[in-house]
């Protein structure tokens, strides 16, 4: 079955220092979602791509899917300590058509 | 979110006991879907619905069973069955299939030993 696999699964940095991490599938996506999970909480949705190398920005946030609508990444920009939390891509298409495939995840730290 | 409630929030049981988890929503959601949480794996799909009386099974449902009976109720029954059942349930809801954003509940932690 499908399968997307996220990296790296931790990341720790400095307040103010950037942050990515990426998201790799291994079929080809109709859409890609990203989550955001504080510490004892739930997902909430940040964003959902769709278009082939398609840009969307969230003030310090900013969201790529790539040409082949494979992989996508999430980058912050200038961390902060509210940034801290799990990060998901969820992938939908191709064998999935129905349900949301989600990543590990990786769990950001920020350090002030 | 605020349309998804589960219940309980944290949850204890006895190895060979069954046990159900409620999830409600009130946000006309046609979509419904059950997810389990374990450290270092993200989210895994154990059942979804996508339509009163009907649901398809998951990567992980083997030792799990759900209803659909009505829009808004899609409760998850953990059986003795499950190996390791403890983890962090979460429900999540949404217009229908996986173009759509899900909302998610506020999720029931199950303890069994």
């Amino acid at each position: 079955g499908q399968q997307v696999m996220q990296i790296p699964q931790y990341q720790h940095v400095q307040e103010g220092e950037d942050f990515t991490t990426y998201c790799n599938s291994s079929t080809t996506l109709s859409n890609i979602q990203w989550y955001k999970q504080r510490p004892g909480g739930h997902p909430v949705f940040l964003i959902q791509l769709v278009k082939s190398g398609e840009v969307k920005k969230q003030k310090r946030l900013t969201f790529q899917f790539g040409e082949a609508k494979k992989n996508s990444s999430l980058h912050i920009t200038a961390t902060q300590t509210t940034d801290v939390g799990t990060y998901f891509c969820a992938g939908a298409g191709g064998t999935s058509y129905g349900k949301l495939t989600f990543g590990q995840g990786t769990i950001l730290t920020v350090h002030p | 979110d605020g349309g998804i409630t589960q219940s309980p929030k944290y949850l204890f049981r006895k190895e060979g006991q069954n046990v159900t988890l409620s999830c409600e929503q009130n946000l006309n959601h046609d979509a419904m879907y059950w997810y389990r949480q374990d450290p270092g794996q993200g989210l895994r799909l154990i059942y979804y619905s996508q339509i009163v009386n009907d649901f398809q099974k998951g990567d992980i449902a083997e030792g799990y069973s759900v209803s659909r009976e009505k829009k808004e109720s899609f409760p998850l029954t953990v059986t003795s069955a499950q190996k390791n059942p403890t983890a962090f349930y979460l429900c999540a809801s949404s217009w229908g299939d996986g173009s759509y954003e899900q909302y998610f509940g506020p999720g029931t932690r199950l303890t069994v030993t």
